[in-house]
């Protein structure tokens, strides 16, 4: 089953801080985050392992609470490059189960 | 650069007509998968390999979709007798090994366009 990301869409400006969020009605035992800007590719931001482990991006952090079976993803200080759609992913059965995604903007 | 390209970047057939689109993996890696990205969606999971072996197709994957990886290095997609619900983003990624704390890389697509 999809997992849900909250919010569907956030405006920051430059230099604010963002959450989003990802969750789960199955148990989890990782949760994967990417970064798609229109037109490209998805790129990978951060793993997160069930025990805590994580692997991934120096400017970005992440949570993963695996009682609650959610994630969330920290963007702080925000820069323009942040902006695109951010896509968190379940692992079931060794592949991925993708949201539908939260679109970021970052005003100058 | 994640290393995993994909040809053609864009095609654009009239329903009906069969297309086949070609992925080439990140070398060593052994997992290949294949998506399908619709607008305002986060990408579907439509099949994938362990090195040659297909192992698993989605169901919501029609009878006119098939795709092959013959050597274990790249894969191609076919659809036949496209329909105009077939037009989307296909995407294709790669991973070492396959395991769900492994991360998958992905290419930059082919936007397929059904008139």
């Amino acid at each position: 089953q999809q997992p849900v990301q909250s919010p569907q869409a956030v405006i920051l400006r430059e230099g604010e801080d963002a959450v989003i969020n990802c969750s789960s009605s199955k148990a989890l035992y990782s949760v994967h985050w990417y970064r798609q800007k229109h037109g490209e590719a998805p790129v990978f931001l951060m793993i997160l392992l069930k025990g805590g482990e994580q692997k991934g991006h120096e400017k970005i952090s992440a949570s993963f609470n695996e009682k609650k079976q959610q994630s969330s993803l920290y963007l702080t200080a925000s820069q323009l490059s942040y902006s695109g759609t951010y896509f968190c992913g379940t692992d079931r059965d060794d592949k991925i189960i993708f949201g539908k995604g939260t679109r970021l903007h970052i005003l100058p | 650069d994640t290393g995993v390209s994909q040809d053609p970047r864009h095609k654009i057939t009239k329903r009906g007509q069969n297309v086949t689109f070609r992925c080439d993996p990140i070398s060593e890696h052994n997992r290949l998968y294949w998506y399908r990205q619709t607008l305002g969606q986060g990408p579907e999971f439509l099949t994938y390999f362990q090195n040659e072996a297909q192992l698993e197709k989605s169901r919501l994957l029609s009878d006119r979709f098939s795709a092959e990886r013959p050597k274990g290095s790249f894969s191609t997609l076919e659809i036949q007798r496209t329909e105009q619900g077939d037009s989307a983003m296909y995407l294709c990624a790669s991973s070492l090994r396959g395991t769900s704390t492994d991360t998958q890389y992905f290419g930059p697509g082919t936007r397929l366009t059904v008139l």
